[in-house]
């Protein structure tokens, strides 16, 4: 079954870095796009990043100004999300999630990993 | 950017029937896809392509599409279908995906 792991959450310093993994299983990770979504704590879901399956193309919120970087390994059936500068407004459950072929849908999801920015 | 607004909260007696509208500028000419969030889980596709379930979602749930609006509709309400509801679409002009605000479903 189709599976999806994140790992690499945790608490950070404002200005601090992060990179997130997410671990898949149970499905062809190198045909499908990825995304990344995040939820404030009482908030709702919020886009982060996408990318195809090859690698390219990749988009991105406009909200992260160039601090955040999507990447995967096809070889090692993992997506990662490289967090830096981070602030305040970044703590959130970051979701791993695997798109629809032939749709922006994301028809599964990981459990999500809690990365606090924090003093 | 491309705004999808839904109403705060939605509540409906068990056995009624919820209707959850999402807003949107032509969001006809899109596809809309609907999430359901129980509290402490991820989120889970309930449909996608404006109207198709995936494997395993009741035949309960339903959506439509047209004008400025789409609707999640949920019949024969039960207790179990209490959690948040998030549309989806995807803004071509941008390359984004945005998700609309989030309608809490409360089963009286």
């Amino acid at each position: 079954q189709v599976q999806l792991v994140e790992s690499g959450g945790g608490l950070v310093k404002p200005g601090g870095s992060l990179r997130l993994s997410c671990a898949a299983s149970g499905f062809t990770f190198s045909d499908y796009y990825m995304s990344w979504i995040r939820q404030a704590p009482g908030k709702g879901l919020e886009w982060v990043s996408y990318i195809s399956s090859s690698g390219s193309p990749i988009y991105y919120a406009d909200s992260l100004k160039g601090r955040f970087t999507i990447s995967r390994d096809n070889a090692k059936n993992s997506l990662y999300l490289q967090m830096n500068s981070l602030r305040a407004e970044d703590t959130a459950v970051y979701y791993c999630a695997r798109e629809c072929q032939g749709s922006h849908c994301s028809d599964y999801w990981g459990q999500g990993a809690l990365v606090t920015v924090s003093s | 950017s491309y705004v999808l607004t839904q109403p705060p909260s939605v509540s409906v007696a068990p056995g009624q029937t919820a209707r959850i509208p999402c807003g949107g500028h032509s969001i006809g000419s899109k596809s809309v896809h609907w999430y359901q969030q129980k509290p402490g889980q991820a989120p889970a596709l309930v449909i996608y392509y404006d109207n198709d379930r995936p494997s395993g979602i009741p035949e309960r749930f339903s959506g439509s599409n047209s004008g400025n609006t789409a609707t999640l509709t949920i019949s024969r309400v039960e207790v179990a279908d209490e959690a948040d509801y998030y549309c989806q679409v995807w803004d071509s002009s941008r390359d984004h995906q945005v998700f609309g605000t989030g309608t809490k479903v409360t089963v009286l």
